[in-house]
C-alpha cells in the first residue's frame, strides 16, 4: 500500500538555525499539507499546497516558514531561523483530488527539537 | 470558528470490554468527520470518515462511529477491545469548503489484560 514518507524522523538543531523537514507524498496525490503537534497540545494545520502554491495556510505559518515542491517526488517544510517553540512533531499528508471529503494520508512525522 | 472536543484524555478498558470515545464539535454546518488512530512512532491513521447519508459508519479494524446532528458528536465505538487497540485517537473536522483538518486533543487509549 502507497505510503507518505518523511525524512529525518528526529531533527535537533540549534535556535536561529534553518531546517529543512522532507516529505515524499503518495505519488498521484495533488494536495499535499503539513501539520504540527506540540507535545502535550492538538495537531495543528500549518498549511497546504497544490498546484504549485499554497492554497491555505494558518496564522502560525509566518514568514518563517515555508514549502517548496523542489521536483516531482518531495515536499519540504523550510523553518528559516528556528524557536524553541517551533519544536513539535511535524507531519506531512497528501490527498487525491484535494476536497474535504478526501482522505489524508498522513506520514509518521519528524520530531524537530530546537535547542 | 470550528472546534473539536474530546473530553477524555486516558481510557483505560480490560481486553474484550465494549469501547466508546466521545468526540463532540462546534460548526456552523456539518462538517465531514473523521477519526484518525496513531500508534507509538507511527503516523495517523484513517479509521473512518462520514459525509452524508447513514449516520452509522463502519471503519477498519472493527471501529464504528455513529453521527448524531442533534448533539453534535461522533463517538467511536468498538465491541471488543484488542491489546493491539492501544494507541491515540483524535477526531478531526473539515469544512464542506476547503481542506485543513481541525483536530481534538486526542484519547489515550490503554488495554489491561
Amino acid at each position: 500500500e502507497p505510503e507518505v514518507t518523511q525524512t529525518p524522523s528526529h531533527q535537533v538543531t540549534q535556535m536561529g538555525q534553518e531546517v529543512i523537514l522532507r516529505c515524499v507524498p503518495i505519488s498521484n496525490h495533488l494536495y499535499f499539507y503539513w501539520y504540527r503537534q506540540i507535545l502535550g497540545q492538538k495537531v495543528e494545520f500549518l498549511v497546504s499546497f497544490y498546484n504549485n502554491e499554497i492554497s491555505e495556510k494558518s496564522e502560525i505559518f509566518d514568514d518563517q516558514f515555508s514549502v517548496e515542491r523542489p521536483d516531482g517526488s518531495n515536499f519540504t517544510l523550510k523553518i528559516r531561523s528556528t524557536k524553541l517553540e517551533d519544536s513539535a512533531m511535524y507531519f506531512c499528508a497528501s490527498s487525491e483530488p484535494g476536497q474535504a471529503s478526501d482522505t489524508q494520508y498522513f506520514g509518521p512525522g519528524t520530531r524537530l527539537t530546537v535547542l | 470558528a470550528q472546534s473539536v472536543t474530546q473530553p477524555d484524555i486516558h481510557i483505560t478498558v480490560s481486553e474484550g470490554a465494549s469501547l466508546e470515545l466521545r468526540c463532540n464539535y462546534s460548526y456552523g454546518a456539518t462538517p465531514y468527520l473523521f477519526w484518525y488512530v496513531q500508534s507509538p512512532g507511527q503516523g495517523l491513521q484513517l479509521l473512518l470518515k462520514y459525509f452524508s447519508g447513514d449516520t452509522l459508519v463502519q471503519g477498519i479494524k472493527g471501529f464504528e462511529a455513529e453521527f448524531k446532528r442533534s448533539q453534535s458528536s461522533f463517538n467511536l465505538r468498538k465491541p471488543s477491545v484488542h491489546w493491539s487497540d492501544a494507541a491515540e485517537y483524535f477526531c478531526a473536522v473539515a469544512p464542506l469548503y476547503g481542506n485543513k483538518l481541525v483536530f481534538g486533543a486526542g484519547t489515550i487509549l490503554r488495554v489491561k489484560s
